[in-house]
């Protein structure tokens, strides 16, 4: 079974900073689905970004960026010029092509924007 | 264009009773999930379903119930409710195939004491 680690339970940043969070994950498959979601105080969740595994590109959206390390099983968020509105949980998530496509997510880093 | 509706958002139940989480999605995907997460933690997988009359258990079913009679509703109930599922629960949907992103509920919040 494919399992997901999110190692840094907090991080805090300066607005206008970047900083990046961790993620790595364990599977055998060769083909998948990498996600980073996000999770304000509303508890609703919102997709950041997405990476698809046979792309060697990393995927960027604006001021969100992945650093996407296949062999190493790394799936890092870079988010640059942080704003005040960045403040949330972040959730690293993996998805099969198999099955019934279930999400897979870490435990959630905590990201805090200091003024 | 609702997307994922769930029913109730906020709910108190005392230990020992019964309740139905209501999920629909207008949107016609095959695919539904339910997930819970607990405070400071990421989802896990509690029950999911790829059509109509077909439902499997996920990573945390126990204490939990589903059914799918239709493609739109995917309804979880809690029987002999206990403290330990007090948290959020949270139905996704999706269409067939991985590349595209769960569409999520905004989610019930469950105490139970």
């Amino acid at each position: 079974a494919q399992t997901v680690t999110q190692s840094q339970p907090e991080m805090s940043v300066q607005e206008a900073e970047t900083v990046t969070l961790s993620c790595t994950y364990d599977t055998s498959e060769s083909d998948y689905y990498l996600f980073w979601y996000k999770q304000p105080p509303s508890r609703q969740m919102i997709l950041v970004i997405r990476q698809e595994a046979y792309k060697q590109q990393n995927a960027t959206e604006n001021r969100f960026s992945v650093n996407f390390q296949k062999a190493a099983k790394s799936f890092s968020l870079k988010i640059s010029d942080s704003q005040l509105g960045d403040a949330a949980m972040y959730f690293c998530a993996y998805r099969s092509p198999q099955g019934a496509q279930k999400l897979v997510f870490g435990q959630g880093t905590r990201l805090t924007i200091n003024p | 264009n609702a997307g994922v509706t769930q029913t109730p958002k906020f709910r108190i139940l005392k230990i020992g009773q019964s309740m139905t989480l209501q999920c629909t999605q207008d949107m016609n995907h095959n695919y539904m999930y339910w997930y819970r997460q607990d405070p400071g933690m990421g989802l896990k997988l509690i029950y999911y379903s790829v059509g109509a009359g077909i439902t499997d258990k996920g990573e945390v079913p126990n204490g939990y119930n589903v059914s799918r009679s239709t493609t739109e509703d995917f309804p979880l109930r809690l029987e002999l409710a206990a403290p330990s599922q007090t948290s959020v629960y949270f139905c996704a949907s999706n269409p067939q195939g991985y590349n595209s992103p769960l569409h999520f509920g905004n989610g019930t919040r469950l105490t139970v004491t």
